[in-house]
């Protein structure tokens, strides 16, 4: 069974460019989450999704970051624009179902970084 | 206002002895609680994880412990190989929601 995919691995930007990151989660899979990790902390949720629908995007800076997932199956992470304190490693996972808990899965991260 | 707490930044172990990470939580709705092992640039993956109705849940070598009126949990690892060598997340969770993480434990198990 293939993992969570995510590209690219690294990027690297200036501060108030824009930057998009693509996550495709495990099949079947409905429930898909982006984390920020950044150095020193453990993974924070920036938005969950049950299928194409929002569930929580509470801790998304909804001023600068965006994200997608038109048909329910890959999504989009983006920024615009970015700020130094961006610079951190985005996590995404997915698992079967967010009704009850369930394992999540992650793929690598992408890891920014902003200068 | 952190949810879930790991306050040893680092542990260093001998190889063949026990390590014991722990875990402090301050929500009593968590309904699971979890631990995760995460390798140089690999996402964290799965290691072991327990229902808050439970008290203990063993895999192998690794066992969690859940003391809920301490609102404390602990992963023990024994016996610790080199290859345990990475960093320790703990997560709690409500059904259908996110994982809340701590900060992580780096774990070294020397030879």
């Amino acid at each position: 069974e293939a993992g969570v995919a995510q590209s690219p691995r690294y990027k690297i930007i200036e501060k108030r460019q824009s930057v998009a990151f693509w996550c495709n989660p495990i099949s079947g899979h409905a429930t898909l989450y982006w984390y920020q990790q950044i150095l020193g902390q453990g993974p924070k949720l920036l938005i969950q999704f049950q299928n194409n629908g929002v569930v929580d995007d509470s801790q998304l800076p909804k001023d600068r970051f965006s994200a997608e997932r038109l048909k329910g199956v890959d999504s989009t992470l983006k920024i615009q624009p970015a700020k130094l304190e961006d610079s951190a490693v985005y996590l995404c996972a997915s698992s079967f179902t967010g009704g009850t808990y369930n394992e999540q899965f992650f793929g690598p991260g992408t890891r920014l970084t902003v200068l | 206002d952190q949810q879930v707490k790991q306050n040893s930044p680092s542990l260093s172990v001998q190889e063949g002895r026990i390590s014991i990470l722990n875990c402090d939580y301050t929500n009593s709705m968590f309904d699971y609680f979890l631990w995760y092992k995460k390798y140089p640039a690999e996402g964290p993956t799965f290691l072991i994880s327990i229902s808050s109705i439970k008290d203990k849940n063993e895999d192998g070598r690794f066992t969690v412990f859940l003391n809920k009126s301490a609102k404390h949990l602990s992963l023990h690892i024994v016996p610790s190989q080199p290859g345990d060598s990475a960093v320790y997340f703990c997560a709690s969770v409500k059904a259908g929601t996110a994982l809340i993480f701590g900060k992580g434990t780096t774990l070294s198990v020397s030879s």
